[in-house]
């Protein structure tokens, strides 16, 4: 049973454009949410989390929406460019983070110059 | 300041032999959890050691085993391989105790078993 289904499989964007990715849960006791991105040959490297006591968080010009009431959130790439050109994955865990990651099957993004 | 490193980073083995991989945590953390990727999937956790006992466990068989030292580093162990335990393994570190503390990421070590 996949607990964390993440959306598209791929993505192809223009240099500039806005990149979405979304992803969906069935856990409620889930309570922690991060997007990692993960670049060939190395490993997820965190880029943004967020807890269901919010609805948005950016940093720079990544931001997570999260909608507790649906169980879904997603992220958001602003200005994408070509560097952001990686696998992400979203991921959920119950007990803040250090618990055990339950990870989408993440997302190629390709960022056309 | 080292983040999580992880060795061998590539490995090759056949089928029915035994592997341990290693693992040492990022400074200033004392929790390890081991995690295998697919390729083209996203990582699966095999299980987690605090205070060098098993803290929890993914849905993985008993060839898998693992180990804590005092200094916080870690080995993964499968026994009995198998072709399907072809992958990268994962090691990612956090602080210990409950909540609130992210878990960072080694490179892996890319497993081939022939």
């Amino acid at each position: 049973q996949q607990q964390v289904k993440q959306s598209p499989q791929s993505l192809i964007v223009q240099k500039g454009g806005i990149s979405i990715i979304n992803c969906a849960y069935e856990n409620t006791a889930f309570d922690y949410f991060p997007w990692y991105q993960q670049f060939p040959g190395k490993g997820p490297a965190l880029l943004i989390a967020i807890r269901p006591d919010v609805s948005e968080k950016k940093e720079g010009r990544f931001t997570i929406s999260f909608n507790k009431s649906a169980k879904q959130f997603s992220l958001h790439i602003m200005d994408s460019q070509p560097g952001d050109s990686a696998t992400y994955f979203c991921a959920a865990s119950e007990e803040g983070g250090s618990e055990k990651l339950v990870f989408g099957k993440g997302t190629k993004l390709t960022v056309n110059p | 300041d080292a983040g999580v490193t992880q060795s061998p980073t590539h490995l090759i083995k056949t089928r029915g032999q035994q592997v341990t991989l290693r693992c040492s945590p990022k400074s200033g953390h004392d929790t390890v959890s081991w995690y295998q990727q697919a390729l083209g999937q996203g990582p699966q956790f095999i299980f987690q050691y605090y205070e060098e006992e098993e803290r929890q466990r993914g849905n993985f068989p008993d060839r898998f085993s693992g180990h804590q030292f005092p200094n916080y580093s870690s080995e993964l162990n499968v026994n009995a391989l198998l072709l399907g335990d072809s992958a990268l393994y994962l090691c990612a570190s956090t602080n210990g105790g409950w909540g609130n503390q992210p878990q960072h990421f080694g490179d892996g070590t890319r497993l081939s078993i022939l």
